[in-house]
């Protein structure tokens, strides 16, 4: 079985505040690794599919890296806005298949 | 606005009634997915379709059956579901079925099983 873990669960900051959370995944039959934030009432949006080890990707104020060998990867966002809030998931394939293992998610909510 | 349109956004149905869920995308998409949610749970994989065959079935009961009439379409046939079916239903596509393709999400059907 998979294990793709998220931490912290949940997150509370203040508008102008940076933040950042970890996606742990498996290092053995890395195929990609994909970032999700998802609204509350509105579809998953896909952010970032990471697939080199020390990639590095940025949209906007939104950023991730990526290490393949130690199976992690970190989301940050810099000056983070109300609009930020949301669950952000990662989600590691199994397999070439499409098939997707998705984290427990990341809730952060940015208080004006 | 999501690219993938999802019909009905909500269903409330009882366990013997037979209803299906739709899944419409136009943007050439050739693997789609179909996703149950479960609230504060992540979303988990149910079946997918690529070029049109059913490629993965996550050992779902045979009260759910998925079909693909074309490479636009999907649809989820519900028939004697039960009150633990309850849940979110999404429905996603990407270019090919590889890791690497980003998937699009619709905005779901929240279905109610009585």
């Amino acid at each position: 079985i998979l294990n793709v873990e998220q931490s912290p669960q949940s997150l509370h900051v203040q508008e102008g505040d940076s933040t950042n959370f970890t996606c742990s995944f498996p290092s053995s039959n890395f195929y990609a690794l994909h970032w999700y934030r998802w609204e509350t009432a509105k579809s998953p949006e896909a952010l970032f599919v990471m697939t080199l080890n020390g990639d590095e990707k940025k949209k906007g104020r939104i950023s991730a890296t990526l290490n393949t060998k130690e199976g992690y990867s970190y989301l940050y966002i810099k000056g983070s806005q109300p609009e930020d809030s949301a669950t952000y998931l990662c989600a590691f394939p199994s397999g070439n298949t499409g098939k997707l293992i998705f984290g427990q998610g990341t809730t952060l909510q940015v208080k004006p | 606005d999501t690219e993938v349109t999802q019909t009905p956004k909500h269903l409330v149905m009882g366990m013997t009634n037979k209803k299906s869920l739709k899944c419409e995308q136009h943007m050439g998409h050739r693997a789609m997915y179909w996703y149950k949610q479960k609230a504060k749970k992540p979303p988990e994989l149910m079946f997918v379709y690529s070029y049109e065959k059913l490629s993965i079935n996550e050992s779902v009961p045979s009260r759910f059956s998925p079909e693909c009439p074309n490479s636009s379409l999907l649809n989820l046939h519900l028939h004697a579901l039960q009150p633990e079916d309850s849940a979110l239903y999404l429905c996603a596509s990407s270019h090919g079925g590889g890791s690497n393709q980003p998937q699009h999400f619709g905005d779901g059907t929240r279905l109610s099983i009585l």
